[in-house]
């Protein structure tokens, strides 16, 4: 079982704000970090899976890096707009899939 | 293609009853994983199913169970429930759970359960 821990636990920003993320674990028995965003009323959606040490993903403006060997992972969203407001959730995959509690970014126009 | 699908979406129960849940996966997905939601807790693992069989179980009581059917359907039971109970509850279906754990879960839009 590993231990996921997200922070800030929620963040509000004004539009077109960046803002940036964490996403810590243990480092050990590590095989992939999902990110997920969950908006009020909606599922949770897959952003990014990410592997290898030093991986980076982007997805317009929202991108994220991982660091394997200390066990974090950071998103940042540039530009925050309001419709990036939601939780977002990251779960590192040890033969299943365990969430943090998220962040829940509040974007205000 | 279809999304993740359960039934029902909402529903109230009193303590001591039972309830089911259903999850149809995606066409495909093999894998189904079910998660309980309550106010200020993030998404708690409760089980997996792939191929008929239970993978991995998170820590819940007894009292929830899971099982997984031919066509990779998914129910989840929770037996003499309790007001603790009353949460979201949401199942995600993937293809299975691949060695790499790059497989991405596709969610439904969950089952709200109010325990009276």
């Amino acid at each position: 079982i590993l231990n996921v821990e997200q922070s800030p636990q929620s963040l509000h920003v004004q539009e077109g704000d960046s803002t940036n993320f964490t996403c810590s674990f243990p480092s050990s028995n590590f095989y992939a970090l999902h990110w997920y965003r969950w908006e009020t009323a909606k599922s949770p959606e897959a952003l990014f899976v990410m592997t290898l040490n030093g991986d980076e993903k982007k997805k317009g403006r929202i991108s994220a890096t991982l660091n394997t060997k200390e066990g974090y992972s950071y998103l940042y969203i540039k530009g925050s707009q309001p419709e990036d407001s939601a939780t977002y959730l990251c779960a590192p995959y040890n033969n299943d899939m365990r969430f943090g509690a998220g962040t829940r970014l509040t974007v205000k126009p | 293609k279809a999304g993740v699908t359960q039934t029902p979406r909402y529903l109230i129960k009193t303590r001591g009853q039972q309830v089911t849940l259903s999850c149809s996966p995606i066409s495909g997905h093999r894998s189904v994983s079910w998660y309980q939601q309550t106010p200020g807790q993030g998404l708690q693992f409760l089980f997996e199913y792939f191929s008929e069989t239970q993978r991995n179980k998170g820590n819940f009581p007894g009292r929830f169970s899971g099982r997984q059917f031919s066509n990779s359907r998914s129910e989840m039971n929770v037996s003499t429930l309790e007001l603790g109970d009353s949460a979201l509850y949401l199942c995600a279906s993937t293809l299975g759970p691949g060695r790499s754990g790059a497989n991405v879960l596709t969610f439904g839009a969950g089952s709200r359960l109010t325990v009276l």
